[in-house]
């Protein structure tokens, strides 16, 4: 079945630790995001990628990486600059990269929470 | 800046009560998209609907309609007869086109909880 693909479901971080949040796409997507969503409230947009070795920051990119080697992936690193990184976070993909009528799709999220 | 309003935090209604969500939008673009998206309880987004700013018909989709408004920037969803598995987070959201890319932004959500 196509679809998008994350894990962990649940990651725990340590003071002071990187965590990395995989995100798997395999609709032959261009486009990848990666949102921010805290409780109660709707979603931010942390990064995204158009195209392989290619991503722009979104609006909370502070405390975050990421890397696109493959058309499929495209991991998010929590890095330990991010001093409030509970949340949860949603990975979604476009068909295309350009244009406003392309719908993105979200992946089943991973909640992280921090020790 | 773009911005999207869902007034309404939390609906309460019983099974097979309409329930009508509200989205108001800004935007100074005279080209773009509202989507409505549910969250359920696992968390994962799903796709209910897509319109551009150029087609105000409203839509109906089984037990759900939309109400289209450019002249109010407004953009309501409703679902008739509403039913336990509807209770979930809606959010509405606008498509903005930047230089690198498209670029959604996010209502707050309105939780729905139908009870039985």
């Amino acid at each position: 079945d196509g679809g998008i693909t994350q894990s962990p479901k649940y990651l725990f971080r340590k003071e002071g630790q990187n965590v990395t949040l995989s995100c798997e796409q395999n609709l032959n997507h261009d486009a990848m995001y990666w949102y921010r969503q805290d409780p109660g409230q709707g979603l931010r947009l942390i990064y995204y990628s158009q195209i392989v070795n290619d991503f722009q920051k979104g609006d909370i990119a502070e405390g975050y990486s990421v890397s696109r080697e493959k058309k499929e992936s495209f991991p998010l690193t929590v890095t330990s600059a991010q001093k409030n990184p509970t949340a949860f976070y949603l990975c979604a993909s476009s068909l295309f990269a350009t244009g406003i009528e392309e719908t993105q799709y979200f992946g089943p999220g991973t909640r992280l929470l921090v020790l | 800046a773009q911005k999207v309003t869902q007034a309404q935090t939390e609906i309460s209604v019983v099974e097979k009560e309409d329930v009508t969500l509200d989205c108001v939008y800004e935007t100074r673009d005279t080209t773009y998209y509202l989507f409505w998206y549910k969250q359920p309880p696992s968390g994962e987004l799903v796709f209910l609907i897509r319109r551009n700013s150029f087609d105000e018909q409203n839509e109906i989709s089984g037990r759900y309609s939309w109400n289209f408004q450019k002249s109010t920037s407004s953009f309501n969803f409703t679902i008739t007869a509403s039913q336990v598995v509807d209770s979930a987070v809606y959010f509405c959201a606008l498509s903005e086109i930047k230089a690198a890319g498209n670029k959604l932004t996010f209502g707050g959500g309105t939780r729905v909880l139908v009870k039985p």
